[in-house]
């Protein structure tokens, strides 16, 4: 049973355009949703986090949405810079415990 | 401040074998948690340890165990491996804050092979 799905494997856009990763979740109870990027062989690095309670928060190039009646988030990042190639993890917890639940991940990758 | 750091990076053991990994988490963090990375299963949880104690665990074998030291440090072992237990294995410390959503920072991982 998937609980985080990333539907889209891999994404590919231009340097300066916008990327959108999308993730799904169907457990009502997560309400702490984060996004980490990840290169081979290392570990995830945290980009941005969400509570249930907002609908958007920003981070300089990274803005994550979530839309709590479709059960969705999406990470806008703009623009795209060719160091953000690497694969996107969207990981979602309820606050009742620390244990993330990880979608597939999506590999961005940001052509010059 | 000094991220999580992890114990060894890379490890080759045989089937029937056992491992110890180790973690340190950041200075304050009083929850590590631990993840199993591999192709077809992805990032999976294995289990939380917060004040020495086991708070929560995902759903993989008994041969999968763990411990946590006063200073926060934490081992994971497993026992008779198996070759299913090839993977990334990632540790992640957070300050473990009472009611709040908390974000959990990793390590760089001990990549295992069992051959």
């Amino acid at each position: 049973d998937q609980q985080v799905k990333q539907n889209s494997p891999s994404l590919s856009v231009q340097e300066g355009r916008i990327s959108i990763l999308n993730c799904d979740y169907t457990n009502s109870m997560f309400d702490y949703f984060l996004w980490y990027k990840k290169y081979p062989a290392e570990g995830p690095t945290f980009l941005i986090s969400i509570s249930s309670i907002k609908d958007k928060n920003e981070d300089g190039r990274f803005t994550v949405f979530l839309n709590k009646s479709a059960k969705h988030l999406s990470l806008h990042i703009v623009p795209s810079q060719p160091g953000d190639s690497a694969v996107y993890f969207c990981a979602a917890e309820e606050t009742s415990g620390s244990r993330l639940t990880f979608g597939e991940g999506t590999q961005l990758t940001v052509n010059p | 401040k000094a991220g999580v750091t992890q114990t060894p990076r890379y490890l080759i053991k045989t089937r029937g074998q056992q491992v110890t990994l180790s973690c340190s988490p950041i200075s304050g963090h009083r929850s590590v948690s631990w993840y199993q990375q591999t192709p077809g299963q992805g990032l999976q949880f294995l289990f939380e340890y917060f004040s020495e104690t086991q708070r929560n665990k995902g759903n993989f074998p008994g041969r999968f165990s763990g411990r946590q030291f006063s200073n926060s440090r934490s081992e994971m072992n497993v026992s008779t491996l198996e070759l299913g237990d090839s993977a990334l294995y990632l540790c992640a410390s957070s300050p473990a804050r009472e009611g709040l959503g908390e974000t959990q920072y990793f390590g760089p991982g001990t990549r295992l092979l069992v051959l």
